[in-house]
Order: structure tokens, then sequence, then C-alpha cells
């Protein structure tokens, strides 16, 4: 069965560290597709990467990175020298529809909290 | 550029009455989906639309829950008999494309949904 594990509920952190939010998932498909969202305090969920089953190259965009290791069935999200503005809920979803890639399996979300 | 408009932001309603949840997806985005995030628990798929058509509809909990997409613009969520379970977080989303072209789905900030 498909599934997304973050084992972590909440994270919290002081400004300017590093901080790892972790991500595993099951699935019997190989051709799959994960993601994170941001929910911000506002409540939207905002997009912040895409990665299909095929591309396992590590991802860096600006302080945010992604490690995807398929052997480990992983997709963990690191963001460098963090900043109060990155406090929010961020989920992990995979998908496994091909042809409708948003049927989405969330894990339970990690609320990472940025201390000034 | 308008990003997907939900309405009510939130809505308070007894057990047993109907309650219909709006969401204006982003223009010209023909692809539409409906998310919900019920206490306690991950985010689930509801259904997806293309245009005004229902093309899965396997999340959907039961016959209480009627959605619709007339003229494949703006979708309603209608819940009728609203039940206690049936509180959480519903969220609408839409893109542009599905499948390998499909591009980021765009949240609306969700509709915060208490059955009392």
């Amino acid at each position: 069965a498909q599934k997304v594990t973050q084992a972590q509920t909440e994270i919290s952190v002081v400004e300017k560290e590093d901080v790892t939010l972790d991500c595993v998932y099951e699935t019997r498909d190989t051709t799959y597709y994960l993601f994170w969202y941001k929910q911000p305090p506002s409540g939207e969920l905002v997009f912040l990467i895409r990665r299909n089953s095929f591309d396992e190259q590590n991802e860096i965009s600006g302080r945010y990175s992604w490690n995807f290791q398929k052997s480990t069935s992983s997709f963990n999200f690191t963001i460098t020298a963090s900043q109060v503005v990155d406090s929010a809920v961020y989920f992990c979803a995979l998908s496994e529809a091909m042809d409708s890639n948003y049927q989405l399996i969330w894990g339970a979300g990690t609320k990472l909290i940025i201390k000034p | 550029e308008a990003g997907v408009t939900q309405f009510p932001s939130h809505s308070v309603i007894e057990k047993g009455q109907t309650v219909t949840l709006r969401c204006d997806p982003i223009s010209g985005h023909d692809n539409l989906y409906w998310y919900r995030r019920v206490m306690g628990k991950e985010i689930k798929f509801l259904l997806h639309f293309v245009k005004e058509s229902k093309q899965d509809e396997s999340g959907m909990p039961n016959n209480r829950f009627l959605a619709e997409r007339t003229g494949g613009t703006y979708s309603t969520l209608k819940v009728q008999p609203a039940e206690l379970e049936d509180s959480g977080v519903y969220f609408c989303a839409s893109s542009q494309f599905t499948g390998f072209r499909s591009t980021e789905a765009f949240f609306g900030q969700g509709t915060r949904l208490t059955v009392v």
C-alpha cells in the first residue's frame, strides 16, 4: 500500500540553523511523483517541488535542498540558514497516478518553528 | 494574476444542515481538485475535474458529498446533510495540465468547516 510518513511532528530551531525535514514513502509502483508543500499561517498550500521517480538528482533552490534516495525510499528536505519566515507546516506527498498525478497521498506534516 | 480562491474561509453549521463550499480556480486551468484534511488526519484527495467533467471521484467519502463544476469554471462542493465527522479543512487546487505535462497545482487557502 502507498503511504507517506513524516515522523517529525514538530521541529523547533533557532534562526540561522540548518534543519532537515524527513519524508519516507511506500509504494509498489516504479513510476511515481514526490512533492513538498509549505503551509504558512495564512493557510494556503504552497508548492515547493515535484520530483519524478526517474530523477534521483538532488535539487537545490536557494536555501532549500532536497535529497531523493530511492534505496531508502526517502525524500528529505533541508533548509539552510533558516529564517523566521520559514516557520510553517511542511507536507510531503506521493502520487502514483500517471494521468492525474494530483491524487496525492499526503504525510501528516511537520510543523517547523524558527525562533529569532 | 488571481490565485485559487475559496469561499467561505470558515463555516460553522449544525449537524444535519447543508453547506456549499466554492472554489474559483486560476483562469485557464482546466484541472480542478478537491482535498480535505479532517482534524488529526492526513490531507485526502476527494476528486478531480477536467473542465466540467469528473475525471476521478474515487476519494469522495459518501453520497452526502456532491461536487459540481458547471461550465468548467468555478466548482462547488455541497455537503448534505453535514455530519460531525465532516469537520475539517477543505482545499481546492487547480492546474493547467495533467499527466506528464503536468505543472504544479496551485492551492487555495482552504475552507475550515466546523459541524457542531
